[in-house]
Parts: structure tokens; C-alpha cells; sequence
């Protein structure tokens, strides 16, 4: 079963504004929550990443907020610009050998100038 | 900076060929892994490995096997390629570590139609 949850699956949002992108997971094991940013033709690029022991981080124009009690964690993209219209995608792994990755199954966004 | 190799960007290939995908790091990353990515359907793992001759089945391992002799270098094969593995194929690499969890990095993919 998909062991991470992510909403909505598209989203269009007019330059300027914030995108926001919602994930939950089931495990409470999971101990790293990545997300991933892929533009057509390429491969998913870590963008930015979390641990459970904050309930948020900041790089730039982009926020995760994490809520560990409701097992939610959401990135924000404020001042969305046309160039962030991309697929993203949130992530959740645990601390383990492999290092297996689980996925959500992605948010295409379109930021309309 | 890690640089994640795949061989072919895209590939056509005909139903019931044996099809190789090489992926190649060149970090020294000690996991690999192979993603197919559908539409609606996200990354879905299909093996991974975290050591040379070491390999796991991910969710997704039927009609797939994977080789991976090398450190640097891990294979997905498909035995006998059908139009339901017309997919986007991403190989990923990351370090193991007892202390704390890293991301992956991904390659470009390899666009697989099986025709």
C-alpha cells in the first residue's frame, strides 16, 4: 500500500502567490522526509529536506512544515514564479540498510504568469 | 558534484527482447536503486542494492532482474520486455550511513517504449 500520501495531484497557481503541497505517512519509524523537484525530461532533484526533530525548515522561497503528532509534513513555495512549475514529489525513508525511499506519487504544479 | 549515469536517454525496443538499462555513480555511493515513474502513479521501486552482489526486490520486481558486479555500476534487465514496461526508468544512488539518512540522487532516466 502507498506508505506515503500526497495531495493534491495538480495544482495551478498565478505567479506570486503560494503553492501548497500536502503529504501524511503511516510510519513512525521514518526519521528523513525529502522532497523532490523534477522538471520535464530530467530526473527528480532533492530540493529540500527535513527531520523529525523540527517542525520547520527554510531554504529560500521554500518551507516544510512538519507536524509529527498528525504525521503530516507540507512544503510551501511562496512568491510561486513560472519557473517552479514543475512536478514535486515528498518522500519518507528510515534509518536502515538500503536506505529505501518511499514516494509520494506526485503534485504537477503550473504557475500561470 | 554525484553524478548518476544512464546510459540512453531513450530506447525503443521490440516485445520480447532482452533489454539493459546500465546506470553508473561515481561517488562511491554504496545503495542504487531503480525507479519506473507512470503518470498517476509516482516512483515506484523496483530492486535496490547496498552492497556489490547484494540486490533486493522492490515493489514492483516482476519481469525485471537486476545485476550489479560493480560498486559504481547497476543493471536492470528486463528478460523479455512487453508494452506494459513502456515506462520512464530513473536510477537513483545514496550513501549508507549508520548515523544519519541521506537523499538520493537521481539520473536523468532512460524513456523506454517496448513496441
Amino acid at each position: 500500500q502507498q506508505q506515503v500520501k500526497q495531495s493534491p495531484q495538480s495544482l495551478i497557481v498565478q505567479k506570486g502567490g503560494i503553492s501548497i503541497i500536502n503529504c501524511a505517512y503511516e510510519n513512525t519509524a521514518f526519521d528523513y522526509f525529502p522532497w523532490y523537484q523534477q522538471f520535464p525530461g530530467k530526473g527528480p532533484a532533492l530540493l529540500i529536506a527535513i527531520r523529525p526533530d523540527v517542525s520547520e525548515k527554510k531554504e529560500g522561497r521554500f518551507t516544510i512544515s512538519f507536524n509529527k503528532s498528525a504525521k503530516q509534513f507540507s512544503l510551501h513555495i511562496m512568491d510561486s514564479q513560472p519557473g517552479d512549475s514543475a512536478t514535486y514529489f515528498c518522500a519518507a525513508t528510515m534509518r536502515n540498510t538500503g536506505n529505501q525511499f518511499y514516494f509520494g506519487t506526485g503534485t504537477s504544479l503550473t504557475v500561470i504568469p | 558534484d554525484v553524478k548518476v549515469t544512464q546510459s540512453s536517454r531513450y530506447l525503443v525496443k521490440r516485445t520480447g527482447e532482452k533489454v539493459f538499462l546500465e546506470c553508473v555513480q561515481d561517488m562511491d555511493h554504496e545503495n542504487m536503486f531503480w525507479y519506473r515513474q507512470d503518470p498517476g502513479l509516482g516512483l515506484r521501486l523496483i530492486y535496490f542494492s547496498y552492497d556489490v552482489k547484494m540486490k533486493e526486490k522492490g515493489d514492483i520486481p516482476e519481469g525485471y532482474s537486476v545485476s550489479r558486479e560493480k560498486k559504481e555500476r547497476f543493471s536492470l534487465i528486463l528478460e523479455s520486455a512487453s508494452t506494459n514496461q513502456t515506462s520512464m526508468y530513473l536510477c537513483a544512488s545514496s550513501i549508507q550511513s549508520d548515523r544519519e539518512t541521506r537523499g538520493y540522487t537521481f539520473g536523468s532516466g532512460t524513456r523506454l517504449t517496448v513496441v
